[in-house]
C-alpha cells in the first residue's frame, strides 16, 4: 500500500534561519506532489506542485522553494525564514491519473 | 476558474443531532467532487467522494450527493458524535490530465458537544 511521510512534525525556527522539510512516498511511482500551507484559521493554500523530477511550478510568490531530486521525494526550502513563514504545512501525493489527494500528517512550523 | 464555497463556520451541535454542511462548486466540465475532514493537529483525511453527477458518497455514515443541477455537494450525517469534531473540506479536481489540482473551500470547524 501506498504511504506518505512527512517531518518533522514540529519545528521552530528563528527569523533569518534555513529552512528544509522533507516529503517522501512510498509504495507507487511518478506521483503527483504538493505542498500547501494552512495559516492561522483552516484556509489551504497550495504552494508548488510536481508532476516529475526537476519538475516544479510555483502557485504563489513567497520567500520558499521546492525540489523534487528524486521521484518520490518533494523538498520545501526557504533561505531566511520570515514571521509571516509560520504555519502548518503539508505534502500531498496523487497518481498520475486517479482522483483525489493522499495528505501526509503535516508539519507545524513556527517562527520566532 | 474553479471555485468552491462552503458554508462559513463554526457549527456547534450537540451529540446526535443532525448534520449539514453546505458546498457549492463552480467548474468546467464534469469534476469530481471531494469531502475532507482534518482532526485536531493532523493532516487532511479523505472522507468521501463522488466522480459523476449523482453519484452519492458515502463514508463513517456521513453522505453526500454530486448534485449537477444545483452544483452542489452537500454533506450530512443524521447523528453526529463528540467524535466528529473536526474541520471539513469541499473540494473539486478539474480535469487537466496528469496536471491537475484539488481547489478546496475555506473549511467549516464544526464542534459537537456531549
Amino acid at each position: 500500500s501506498q504511504t506518505i511521510h512527512q517531518w518533522p512534525a514540529t519545528l521552530v525556527q528563528p527569523v533569518g534561519s534555513p529552512l528544509s522539510l522533507e516529503c517522501t512516498v512510498e509504495g507507487t511511482s511518478n506521483p503527483n506532489l504538493y505542498w500547501y500551507r494552512q495559516a492561522a484559521g483552516r484556509g489551504l493554500q497550495l504552494l508548488f506542485y510536481s508532476v516529475g523530477i526537476g519538475q516544479i511550478s510555483s502557485e504563489v510568490p513567497q520567500n520558499l522553494s521546492a525540489s523534487r531530486p528524486q521521484d518520490r521525494q518533494f523538498i520545501l526550502s526557504s533561505k531566511k525564514l520570515l514571521l509571516s513563514d509560520s504555519g502548518f504545512y503539508l505534502c500531498a501525493w496523487s497518481a498520475q491519473r486517479a482522483y483525489g489527494y493522499t495528505f501526509g500528517s503535516g508539519t507545524r512550523l513556527t517562527v520566532v | 476558474g474553479n471555485s468552491v464555497t462552503q458554508m462559513e463556520g463554526p457549527v456547534t451541535l450537540s451529540e446526535e443531532a443532525f448534520l449539514t454542511i453546505n458546498c457549492t462548486y463552480t467548474a468546467t466540465g464534469y469534476p469530481s467532487l471531494f469531502w475532507y475532514v482534518q482532526y485536531p493537529g493532523e493532516g487532511l483525511q479523505l472522507l468521501l467522494k463522488a466522480t459523476k453527477a449523482d453519484d452519492k458518497g458515502s463514508n463513517k455514515g456521513f453522505e453526500a450527493t454530486y448534485r449537477k443541477e444545483t452544483t452542489s455537494f452537500h454533506l450530512e450525517k443524521g447523528s453526529v458524535q463528540v467524535s466528529d469534531s473536526a474541520v471539513y473540506f469541499c473540494a473539486l479536481s478539474d480535469l487537466g490530465g496528469s496536471n491537475y489540482k484539488l481547489t478546496f473551500g475555506k473549511g467549516t470547524l464544526l464542534t459537537v458537544n456531549p
